[in-house]
């Protein structure tokens, strides 16, 4: 079964950090890009990172610029998001998710969508 | 502001067709990124419904179904039934900010 399940979320207070798991199973996890996409309460999807399958290109959006860091370790199916300097506008349910397009040469651009998601992990700035 | 717009909420009866349009600009769907539609019902994470603009994943059934056309999308749910009452977002890549973009979403209610 094809799965990801994050974890690492809770309640913070401003200005301090905290780092996101999320564990994959199901499908060679090494082969793919991964996401982090975030739902603040009450609003619209935010896409906040993007990693390609072989860690070379990582893209951010502007809210986390400088702030987060998408990382993952393929020896351990496992994707991160490290989050300093929170505010409470990063308050949200944070979903990992896995890109669609299967990557094995290092030229492989991710596909920028994204047919699984976690249930999501829940982060509150206060 | 979302850099893809979307209305904010579509309605119809069961039985009708509704459409939800998705508006970009040259650095996104204009540029000729694919647009990608999800669906999310509340408390739960969002699922794919079409990709690559017209593209269902096995199990979406045949009543959604997906164009692009220029700086736009749209999204049209045909034969409308209550448990396609949901939030539905299109996405795309926009190369001026080197990322995925989300519309704003849009809930459909069923009458």
């Amino acid at each position: 079964q094809v799965q990801v399940v994050e974890s690492g979320g809770g309640v913070v207070q401003p200005g301090t950090s905290l780092r996101l798991s999320c564990a994959a199973s199901g499908f060679t996890f090494s082969n793919y890009g991964m996401h982090w996409v975030r739902q603040a309460p009450g609003k619209g999807l935010e896409w906040v990172a993007g990693i390609s399958f072989d860690r070379s290109h990582k893209d951010y959006a502007d809210s986390g610029k400088g702030r987060f860091t998408i990382s993952r370790d393929n020896s351990k199916n496992t994707l991160f998001l490290q989050m300093n300097s929170l505010s409470s506008e990063d308050t949200a349910v944070y979903y990992c998710a896995k890109d669609s397009r299967y990557c094995s040469i290092s030229s492989c651009y991710p596909a920028y969508y994204m047919d699984v998601w976690g249930r999501g992990t829940s982060v509150t700035v206060s | 502001q979302s850099v893809l717009t979307q209305p904010p909420s579509v309605s119809g009866a069961p039985g009708q067709r509704v459409t939800i349009s998705c508006t970009g600009s040259s650095s996104n769907i204009g540029a000729g990124y694919d647009v990608h539609w999800y669906q999310q019902f509340p408390g739960t994470a969002p699922k794919l419904l079409i990709h690559n603009n017209i593209n269902r994943p096995s199990g979406v059934p045949d009543r959604f179904s997906g164009s692009k056309s220029a700086t736009s999308a749209s999204l049209a749910i045909s034969g409308l039934q209550a448990e396609d009452e949901a939030d539905y977002y299109c996405q795309s890549y926009d190369n001026t900010l080197s990322g995925s973009v989300f519309g704003g979403g849009t809930k459909v209610t069923v009458l």
